[in-house]
């Protein structure tokens, strides 16, 4: 079946714009994550959501960063007034509750 | 707060060589304990886990036994191929639907 999607895959951005990067799960999963990736380093937690409300959000680094999913489903990152120091791998992930996380490819992040 | 830290690469190893990547972890309660593998190009996967105390996790000839004495999962694997080149990851998650922590990686290059 079809696995954990985003796009675009690649976003090339100059500082101060807004973006917005999507998450499509794996159909049924009910759980979705948002990590950061930064060159050289492990994925950082951003937020986390069961069904449509982000049941933790402690890891967004500021607020010019929010995300959403409003149906349960598919999910989006916004960033307002992007930053050079933006510039990343954000990585969504999707599970059955209780289960196993499932990672997407990832959408490469470069602000100018 | 919680943490992971995993030995710094690149290792880089000849083809049939043993190799061990070491973890380990600080943590409040009984996390779970998970070893992801990026290969190049790919999105992360799991490779293997753990989620109790003494426990092996074991796959494609990995395994990683999770040691609570000494707060460790190391993984290890007898004879490495080429094909096992790739980053990987030892991570942890608390319990349930929690977010992983993720180290810092280990780049793991394999010459024939």
């Amino acid at each position: 079946g079809a696995g954990v999607s985003q796009t675009p895959s690649n976003k090339v951005t100059e500082k101060g714009k807004y973006v917005e990067l999507r998450c499509d799960p794996i159909s049924g999963h009910t759980a979705l994550y948002w990590y950061r990736q930064s060159l050289g380093q492990g994925p950082e937690f951003l937020i986390y959501f069961q069904g449509t409300g982000a049941a933790d959000d402690s890891g967004l680094p500021n607020d010019r960063f929010f995300a959403v999913r409003p149906e349960g489903s598919v999910s989006t990152l916004k960033i307002q007034r992007t930053e050079r120091g933006d510039s990343a791998v954000y990585l969504c992930a999707s599970s059955l509750l209780y289960n196993e996380q499932f990672f997407g490819p990832g959408t490469r992040l470069t602000v100018l | 707060g919680d943490s992971v830290t995993q030995m710094e690469g690149p290792v880089t190893l000849s083809e049939e060589a043993f190799l061990t990547i070491n973890c380990t972890y600080t943590a409040t309660g009984y996390p779970s304990l998970f070893w992801y593998v990026q290969y190049p190009g790919e999105g992360l996967q799991l490779l293997l886990k753990a989620t109790k105390a003494d426990d092996k996790g074991s796959n494609k000839g990995f395994e990683a036994t999770y040691r609570k004495e000494t707060t460790s999962f190391h993984l290890e694997k007898g004879s490495v191929q080429v094909s096992d080149s790739a980053v990987y990851f030892c991570a942890q998650s608390n319990s349930g639907n929690t977010p992983l922590v993720f180290g810092k990686g280990t780049r793991l290059s394999v010459i024939a």
